[in-house]
């Protein structure tokens, strides 16, 4: 039972234009969302995050949408650049006792942006 | 902010012999520690945490094991690798105010032939 799902496993997009990725889950214990971005052969690197009391968050060329009634989120790049081509993350984050939070990661979709 | 050591990079082993991945912490105590592994095409599989010294729970049974034997010291253990292990292991850390969100480390690729 997948509870992250992201289903375009892959987006091509040109430079300039805007890039949407998008991510749907089914469990309503989660309350943070996340999204990572990944090369080849490397950790992931955080990107941005919003919490479950917000339904937009911004940072610099990245936003990312939540619509907690549609149990859907997304993350905006605009403008792309090639530098963004990755494989990018949907992760959603659920309190598991005391300090601990427990990520659910979806299976990635692989942006390549076109020069 | 925290920095994500881990090694090796890379590991090639032969099926049946023992393993033994370390990822170490720096700019941050009391760290919340995590084992994923991403195995090919694949998302990141959740395999062990921590939450302090000598607590480790762990997520999915297999065939490893996990220690933490200092506060930012997280080892990722096996007694005899099969084929099905190969994958590339995460290392990541939440801390601080902000323990929603982990940090990952560069990742060791492990090939078991």
């Amino acid at each position: 039972d997948q509870q992250v799902k992201q289903n375009s496993p892959s987006l091509s997009v040109q430079e300039g234009r805007i890039s949407i990725l998008n991510c749907d889950y089914t469990n309503s214990m989660f309350d943070y969302f996340l999204w990572y971005k990944k090369y080849p052969a490397e950790g992931p690197t955080f990107l941005i995050s919003i919490s479950s009391i917000k339904d937009k968050n911004e940072d610099g060329r990245f936003t990312v949408f939540l619509n907690k009634s549609a149990k859907h989120l997304s993350l905006h790049i605009v403008p792309s650049q090639p530098g963004d081509s990755a494989v990018y993350f949907c992760a959603a984050s659920e309190r598991s006792g005391g300090s601990n939070y427990k990520l659910t990661f979806g299976k990635g979709t692989l942006l390549t942006v076109n020069p | 902010s925290q920095t994500i050591h881990q090694w090796p990079a890379t590991l090639v082993q032969p099926v049946g012999s023992p393993l033994s991945l370390e990822c170490t912490v720096e700019g941050t105590s009391n760290p919340n520690l995590y084992w994923y592994r991403q195995a090919a095409g694949r998302g990141l599989q959740l395999l062990f945490y921590s939450v302090g010294i000598g607590q480790i729970s762990s997520e999915v049974p297999q065939n490893l094991s996990a220690s933490r034997p200092q506060d930012r010291q997280f080892i990722l253990s096996s007694k005899k690798l099969l084929l099905s292990d190969s994958g590339f292991y995460l290392c990541a850390c939440s801390a601080g105010g902000q323990q929603e969100t982990q940090y990952f480390g560069p990742g060791t690729r492990l090939l078991v032939l």
